[in-house]
């Protein structure tokens, strides 16, 4: 099936600095990629929807000078955490549509656990 | 909107015995409905999806799910369960913009 995968898959920063998690799509070509982000014990809330070219559409909520996010590719999404702080910890997980495949099915990242101190 | 309600938080069973996770959906058209388990610390992973047709699907794991239209649900199921399958259980709507339920986490007594 469809891989998609993330990295880094842990990442423990200082407050203050930015982090980067990339989220690639290794067999398949994918136009529109997910951003999740869950809290220990919750479920997955969407953050932003990415479109490769175009910019991300957020979720009301979400700050985009926070959460900057790039899909300059048919392969690979990136979500900058920009100024971390220790609210920002959390587990963030990616997911691509195939667009060569079933319309609606959604193919998950490892997921990225960023720690902020 | 498109939601999803997983009316149990927490589920206990002990190994062997069935099991059955609700899941009700609000969607204004035909739902793509999912199903998906999440270990610890881990990534999502797929264990059946329903799209049209049969409205009872089979999964991965020994897992189906019963789609009705009726009663907006699309509860999980099964026969005997095995300790490996505790973990945290979502139920999912939507195509691309999926929406997901708060989770129902399994726990399996010995």
């Amino acid at each position: 099936g469809a891989v998609v995968s993330q990295h880094p898959s842990r990442v423990i920063c200082k407050s203050g600095t930015s982090v980067k998690i990339e989220c690639r799509s290794l067999d398949f070509q994918a136009t529109t990629m997910f951003w999740y982000r869950q809290f220990p014990k919750q479920s997955l809330m969407l953050m932003a929807t990415s479109n490769e070219g175009s910019k991300a559409t957020y979720e009301q909520g979400v700050e985009k000078d926070k959460f900057l996010i790039n899909h300059a590719s048919l392969t690979l999404s990136t979500l900058t955490v920009t100024s971390a702080h220790p609210e920002d910890s959390s587990f963030y997980i990616c997911s691509a549509t195939d667009r060569g495949g079933i319309t609606g099915e959604l193919f998950f990242g490892e997921g990225s656990r960023l720690t902020v101190l | 909107a498109q939601s999803v309600t997983q009316p149990d938080i927490h589920i206990t069973v002990s190994e062997g015995a069935s099991l059955e996770l609700r899941c009700n959906y609000s969607y204004g058209a035909t739902p793509y409905l999912f199903w998906y388990v999440q270990s610890p610390g881990q990534g999502l992973q797929l264990l059946l999806k329903y799209f049209s047709g049969d409205t009872l699907v089979q999964g991965i794991k020994g897992f189906e799910a019963e789609f009705k239209r009726s009663q907006s649900s699309f509860n999980l199921r099964k026969p005997s369960v095995h300790w490996s399958d505790a973990a945290e259980y979502f139920c999912a709507v939507g195509a691309g913009d999926m929406r997901f339920g708060a989770g129902t986490r399994l726990t399996v007594k010995p």
